[in-house]
């Protein structure tokens, strides 16, 4: 099964460029990556999506390497309001053409003032 | 607002009891899906309904049951539940079962079973 690993939580200060990281070793060939960004009492919400190289939104980057084996979501000057937990996800391969998105624990940021 | 609806937002009920919660989405999507998310705990999908069809079924307990009487509304019938049901239920859908497409997810429904 595809599995993720990401960093349980992290801190940062206002105006920080933030960088979390996410490992997934069995990524299948067809599988996008998916970023999404969950507040307390709040449902996740989607942040951003890749397959290679890199990608850029208003909200966020996300750097993949050639190898896929790892992906890197890139927060540009964080505010109090980017605290939240960011969630890294990869489909299942052996899911077949219903492919399941595995979620993990997540990565909780806090930014400080 | 994501467009998706969830209500109640809060639920408290008892082992004995039956309830139900509602989700409604205005995307336009085809897919919808119920995880449960419990403290300390990664997501886990529930259910899934692709128009209107149930595909998926993930070794839930008989008294968690779902209905999806059309693309937009979809619901989940709650009786005899335990306290480690208590947990957010959340409510999610997508323009289809693709799995790389994007889900759109509702606030939840925070459930205490007592």
């Amino acid at each position: 099964l595809a599995k993720t690993t990401q960093p349980i939580s992290m801190d940062s200060y206002e105006g920080q460029e933030v960088n979390i990281t996410c490992s997934h070793n069995n990524i299948a060939t067809n599988d996008y990556i998916t970023w999404y960004q969950q507040f307390p009492s709040q449902g996740p919400r989607f942040i951003i999506q890749g397959y290679k190289t890199k990608v850029t939104n208003e909200v966020a980057s996300l750097f993949i390497p050639a190898d896929r084996k790892s992906s890197t979501l890139s927060l540009p000057r964080v505010s109090l309001s980017d605290t939240a937990v960011y969630y890294c996800l990869v489909g299942d391969p052996n899911a077949g053409n219903n492919r399941k998105l595995i979620w993990g624990l997540g990565t909780s940021l806090a930014v400080n003032p | 607002e994501t467009g998706v609806t969830q209500t109640p937002r809060h639920l408290v009920m008892g082992m004995t009891n039956k309830k139900s919660l509602k989700c409604e989405q205005h995307l336009g999507h085809n897919a919808m899906y119920w995880y449960k998310q419990s403290a300390k705990k990664p997501l886990e999908l529930m259910f899934v309904y692709n128009f209107k069809e149930q595909t998926e079924n993930n070794s839930v307990p008989s008294r968690f049951s779902p209905e999806c009487p059309n693309s937009s509304h979809l619901f989940l019938h709650l009786h005899t539940l335990q306290p480690e049901d208590s947990a957010l239920y959340l409510c999610a859908s997508s323009k289809s079962r693709l799995g790389q497409e994007t889900q759109y997810f509702g606030p939840g429904t925070r459930l205490l079973v007592l």
